[in-house]
């Protein structure tokens, strides 16, 4: 997979929006980026995916750079619940093979 | 629609005693795999399938094999536990679709091997 940068840790106040983001700057053009998360133990759940066009879903919005070298992950009125371990992923080959970095962790806080 | 279903979800294995992780998932998906995860790391691949069938080799696989007879079930065996193999195991299944594909993961089985 290509490579992912993200930051160890963030917070951000219940409400505000949360931009979580991700450098994968050696992302070849036919990559998608991939966004899961992983509240505490449970299994990852995904959250979003996109090519080179920004994507919005009930859950966020991602916005990829038009080099595609970054892209950030926002949660637009974070919650408590979306307290949780948030994975950038650019898989290579078939997307059942992810390899998962360390990830962000969001606290969210009132 | 059960989505991903593991079993057991907690087991406690002496060292040396072999179990299957079973795994099922009814949304018909070509692809399913299997990962653990020990504290504080992110998740590792052991095996995956592309079929019936078919099977290989993820990042992790030894001390572990897989079959895959039936497109719903793919389970997990631990030939002869070890206390390094104490982790939580998460199987996976992956839509594959024409804009990218998505996996959805069980609820993870927790493992001690003592």
């Amino acid at each position: 997979d290509a490579k992912t940068t993200q930051p160890t840790s963030m917070d951000c106040a219940e409400g505000r929006a949360a931009n979580l983001p991700c450098n994968h700057s050696t992302i070849s053009g036919n990559e998608y980026v991939y966004w899961y998360r992983q509240i505490h133990s449970q299994g990852p759940q995904y959250i979003i995916h996109g090519l080179k066009n920004n994507e919005t879903n009930e859950m966020a919005s991602l916005i990829i750079t038009e080099d595609r070298k970054s892209s950030t992950l926002i949660l637009p009125h974070a919650t408590l619940r979306d307290t949780a371990v948030y994975y950038c992923i650019v898989p290579t080959g078939t997307a059942s093979k992810l390899t998962f970095g360390t990830g962000t962790r969001l606290q969210v806080t009132l | 629609n059960a989505g991903v279903t593991q079993t057991p979800k907690f087991q406690v294995l002496k060292t040396g005693q072999s179990m299957t992780l079973q795994c099922a998932q009814d949304m018909n998906h070509e692809y399913m795999s299997w990962y653990r995860q020990d504290p504080g790391m992110g998740l590792r691949l052991i095996h995956y399938s592309v079929g019936a069938g078919i099977t290989d080799q993820g990042e992790v696989p030894n001390g572990y094999n897989v079959s895959r007879s039936t497109t719903e079930d793919f389970p997990l065996r631990l030939l002869s536990a070890a206390p390094s193999q104490t982790s939580v195991y998460f199987c996976a299944s992956t839509f594959t679709g024409s804009t990218g594909n998505t996996i959805y993961f069980g609820e993870g089985s927790w493992l001690t091997v003592v």
